[in-house]
């Protein structure tokens, strides 16, 4: 595998679910985000890890919760979602907190029902 | 402050024309101006960048070019292929690192 890559590519989920999105670099880069990309909306960065510490919660309600164990891999877990949220949730990494070039995974296409 | 405008929406070109994607920004503290390109079923990928030392960057059919005094920049490729049929989003860094991304364009190259 090279780059980022994301699984599952696919999701649907009642509201009463919980899941897990799971992102996996193979870059050596320390710096991990998550962000929603909601059709005809801007990217809305979620989260940032940084060498394994959030460093960056941007007002992301708490039915949506990062894990990051370690520089290689970061973890989105699901729970009590609410239709809205379906969206395109991708991964990115980089190489420092410069956020200078990330590098995207393909995305996991959420459906909540 | 922290929004990027882009536009148009979508835009529709012929094989060997010129598409122009044009972003504005309000905040000056911005110091970096990518572009991503995305395909269907893919990630963003970094496509060109400028720093706003500089008016005019470019890298083989692509150029940007900045206008540091109106915020503004744009994105120009030449002789359009219908391989350049993705969503185009540009993106300015702030003060704080953090990317502002513009809502997208759908470019279409008809051959």
């Amino acid at each position: 595998e090279t780059g980022v890559t994301q699984t599952p590519r696919h999701l649907v989920m009642g509201m009463t679910n919980k899941k897990s999105l799971k992102c996996e670099q193979h870059l050596g880069h320390n710096a991990m985000y998550w962000y929603k990309q909601s059709a005809k909306k801007p990217l809305e960065l979620m989260f940032v890890y940084s060498l394994e510490e959030r460093v960056e919660n941007n007002s992301v309600p708490s039915r949506f919760s990062p894990e990051c164990p370690n520089s290689s891999h970061l973890f989105l877990h699901l729970h009590t979602l609410q239709p809205e949220d379906s969206a395109l949730y991708l991964c990115a990494s980089s190489q420092g907190e410069s956020y200078n070039e990330q590098f995207f995974g393909p995305g996991t296409r959420l459906t909540v029902l | 402050q922290q929004q990027v405008k882009q536009s148009p929406q979508s835009l529709i070109v012929q094989k060997g024309g010129i598409s122009i994607i044009n972003c504005a920004y309000e905040n000056t503290a911005f110091d970096y101006f990518p572009w991503y390109q995305q395909f269907p079923g893919k990630g963003p990928a970094l496509l060109i960048a400028i720093r706003p030392d500089v008016s005019e960057k470019k890298e083989g059919r692509f150029t940007i070019s900045f206008n540091k005094s109106a915020k503004q920049f744009s994105l120009h490729i030449m002789d359009s292929q219908p391989g350049d049929s993705a969503t185009y989003f540009c993106a300015a860094r702030g003060s704080n690192y953090k990317l502002t991304f513009g809502k997208g364009t759908l470019l279409t190259v008809n051959p």
